[in-house]
């Protein structure tokens, strides 16, 4: 069956570190998408991408950045870790109009 | 993107119908209406979409009001396991439009 999984599940890093959270699709999606939960909020949308080798910033993207450079995949990368992206993370891919199949997150603490 | 405006929180007897509304005024006519869900630590799961037809699956029930500003999701048979947030979503009809989420209905099932 197709899928969507996000590695990895948990990961505590330092302050300052550069941290990439991975993001695997099967459903041979086009669009693909990055959320952050913070503990008692809803998700809100870091980067998108339309396809290969195209990429968007969402409402919080400061801090990170995303790379397609296949249908399959799209790293998240934080390039200096800060304590204000501790946070759950997730991933999500759709097709044109319909569903969107999210991840089942990564808990990402920043120490 | 049309604002959605869903009650914070309900209870709901298990094995009764739980009957979640959305206030979508704003909403567009090429605009759908999506419902997720979000049980708690997961990442959210699709239930069911509409644009201006009622819909039926194995999940749920969608009805839309007629001039489409509000609309109902219905859990006919409501059990412990769909004690989750459930997310009103008013989407365009355009190639990989992203999902932007609110603060939801916290629905808690009680036995």
């Amino acid at each position: 069956d197709a899928e969507i999984t996000q590695s990895p599940r948990h990961k505590i890093t330092e302050t300052g570190r550069q941290v990439t959270l991975a993001c695997h699709q099967t459903w041979n999606h086009n669009n693909m998408f990055w959320y952050r939960q913070d503990l008692g909020h809803g998700l809100r949308l870091i980067h998108y991408s339309y396809g290969v080798q195209d990429t968007n910033k969402g409402e919080v993207s400061d801090g990170y950045s995303v790379s397609r450079s296949n249908t399959e995949d799209l790293p998240l990368t934080l390039e200096s870790a800060a304590s204000s992206q501790t946070s759950v993370y997730f991933c999500a891919s759709s097709d044109r109009i319909g569903e969107a199949f999210f991840g089942q997150g990564t808990r990402l603490t920043v120490v | 993107d049309a604002k959605t405006t869903q009650p914070p929180s309900m209870d709901c007897a298990e094995g009764r119908a739980a009957n979640l509304p959305c206030n979508h005024s704003t909403i567009s006519g090429n605009e759908y209406v999506y419902w997720y869900r979000q049980i708690h630590s997961q990442g959210p799961q699709y239930i069911i979409h509409g644009l201006k037809n009622n819909e039926t699956n194995e999940m749920a029930s969608l009805i839309i009001t007629e001039d489409r500003k509000s609309s109902t999701l219905i859990l006919p048979h409501a059990t412990l396991r769909d004690t989750a947030v459930y997310y009103c979503i008013v989407r365009p009809l355009r190639a990989g439009n992203m999902l932007t989420f609110g603060g939801g209905t916290r629905l808690m099932v009680k036995p």
